[in-house]
């Protein structure tokens, strides 16, 4: 079965510094990736997300991601984050057809002053 | 502006009494899903609409149903909550065009949080 996996549960960034949150999925065929975001008490939100086509996709709020095939990986970045952006951060997996969408379990990122 | 509406967003119910929870989008999409995130965890699908044609998670409990009577709105039903039940409930939708592909992006409610008492 295919699965995400999102290696730092946690991440402190001082604000103004540069983000990158990781992402791996395993399955074989062409997937399809999502980043949202989720502050607490509320729903989740689209960042960005890669269906096909170039690998660098762009999204709201500043952030990008990077989609490497060779790597089974969805890098989400962000050069320079901001109070704001403290939320959790999902990671999501999609194969195709409306079968809803696969998880990691998310990185809580703290903003430092 | 066009969303997914969840109401309540807190729900108070004791172990063992039938809880409903509310959906209802202004999107016009034809798929409707229902997740389960528990406290620090990952949102979890319990079943979806395709239209009117419903499709259940292997691993979701028999307590757990739906309904969705029109394309606007969907139904959660816990039939008997237990603690374990406890959670906060997230609907979201997608869209499939005229030819029958996916979007596979998904527009999420902001959830109701259900408590078992």
């Amino acid at each position: 079965a295919q699965s995400v996996t999102q290696p730092d549960i946690h991440i402190t960034v001082s604000e103004g510094a540069s983000l990158e949150l990781r992402c791996n999925y395993s399955y074989g065929a062409t997937p399809y990736l999502f980043w949202y975001v989720q502050s607490p008490g509320q729903g989740l939100q689209l960042l960005l997300k890669y269906f096909s086509g170039d690998t660098l996709v762009q999204g709201i709020k500043g952030f990008e991601a990077e989609f490497k095939r060779s790597q089974s990986s969805f890098n989400l970045r962000k050069p320079s984050v901001h109070w704001s952006d403290a939320a959790e951060y999902f990671c999501a997996y999609s194969g195709g057809g409306a079968d809803g969408l696969t998880f990691g379990k998310g990185t809580h990122l703290i903003i430092q002053p | 502006d066009a969303m997914v509406i969840q109401n309540p967003r807190y729900q108070v119910t004791q172990f063992g009494k039938p809880v409903t929870l509310s959906c209802s989008q202004t999107l016009n999409h034809n798929v409707m899903y229902w997740y389960q995130q528990k406290s620090s965890q990952a949102p979890k699908l319990l079943f979806h609409y395709y239209d009117k044609d419903f499709n259940n998670e292997a691993d979701t409990p028999d307590n757990f149903q739906s309904r969705r009577p029109n394309t606007s709105f969907c139904f959660l039903d816990i039939r008997s909550p237990g603690l374990g039940d406890a959670a906060m409930y997230l609907c979201a939708t997608s869209s499939t065009s005229l030819s029958g592909s996916y979007s596979y992006e998904q527009y999420f409610g902001p959830g109701t949080r259900l408590t078992v008492t």
